[in-house]
């Protein structure tokens, strides 16, 4: 049984460049959630993504955008990056339904320059 | 006051000692509360959820405090293996944002 994917697992990026990262979520789950950990701190929740949509945002700005497809894999989109941005960012996926038990993809280390 | 607090440690133990951590949460609405545990450089990884009456898993005991807006988890016989950093995790009902703690570092020593 496959657990959370993500791809790619280390990223360089440019100020103001765009990135595109991705998430495959374990068998059976069919929500997807995102979450920025920067060093030294607890995950911030990005969004989550239920059914093709965004259910629930947290406090991003909109340069952070996302998708989550039919067989609910799913994209997370950061628009005009800055130094900020950089850290580690998580996929975790669930079942639909309380207590929402998420399960974390290895993540995707961003680092801009 | 932050949502979720950890004391961030670390908590240098020797091998087979007894640690027991505990995370304040300041939303009474809260209804979902969970463990994590996150080695260095490595994702969360789901240690057990917290029930209200209390559960147990193997040395891994969790509690919740209702009144006190609290949880805990104690560790016995621990193992150089249980050096991680340990996440407190809290939702508010009718949400679906769990709310993370900055986490609480374990050093398990021989």
């Amino acid at each position: 049984d496959a657990g959370v994917t993500q791809s790619p697992t280390h990223l360089i990026k440019t100020r103001g460049q765009q990135v595109t990262l991705r998430c495959s979520p374990k068998s059976g789950h069919d929500t997807v959630s995102w979450y920025q950990q920067a060093l030294g701190q607890g995950p911030q929740f990005i969004f989550q993504y239920y059914e093709e949509e965004e259910r629930q945002r947290g406090n991003f700005p909109d340069r952070f955008s996302g998708h989550q497809f039919p067989n609910y894999s799913s994209e997370l989109n950061v628009n005009a990056l800055l130094l900020g941005d950089s850290a580690l960012y998580l996929c975790a996926s669930s079942p639909g339904t309380e207590p929402y038990e998420q399960y974390f993809g290895p993540g995707t280390r961003l680092t801009v320059t | 006051r932050k949502e979720v607090e950890q004391d961030p440690g670390p908590f240098n133990v020797p091998e087979g000692a007894t640690v027991a951590f505990n995370c304040t949460y300041s939303n009474s609405a809260s209804q979902s509360f969970f463990w994590y545990r996150q080695d260095c450089r490595k994702e969360p990884k789901l240690l057990m959820s917290v029930y209200s009456s209390g559960n147990e898993d193997g040395r891994f005991t969790a509690q919740l405090n209702r009144a006190s807006q609290y949880i805990s988890l104690l560790i016995r016989d621990s193992k150089l293996s249980d050096s991680a950093t340990y996440l407190c995790v809290v939702k508010k009902g009718g949400s679906y944002i769990p709310t993370f703690g900055r986490g609480t570092s374990l050093i398990v020593h021989p």
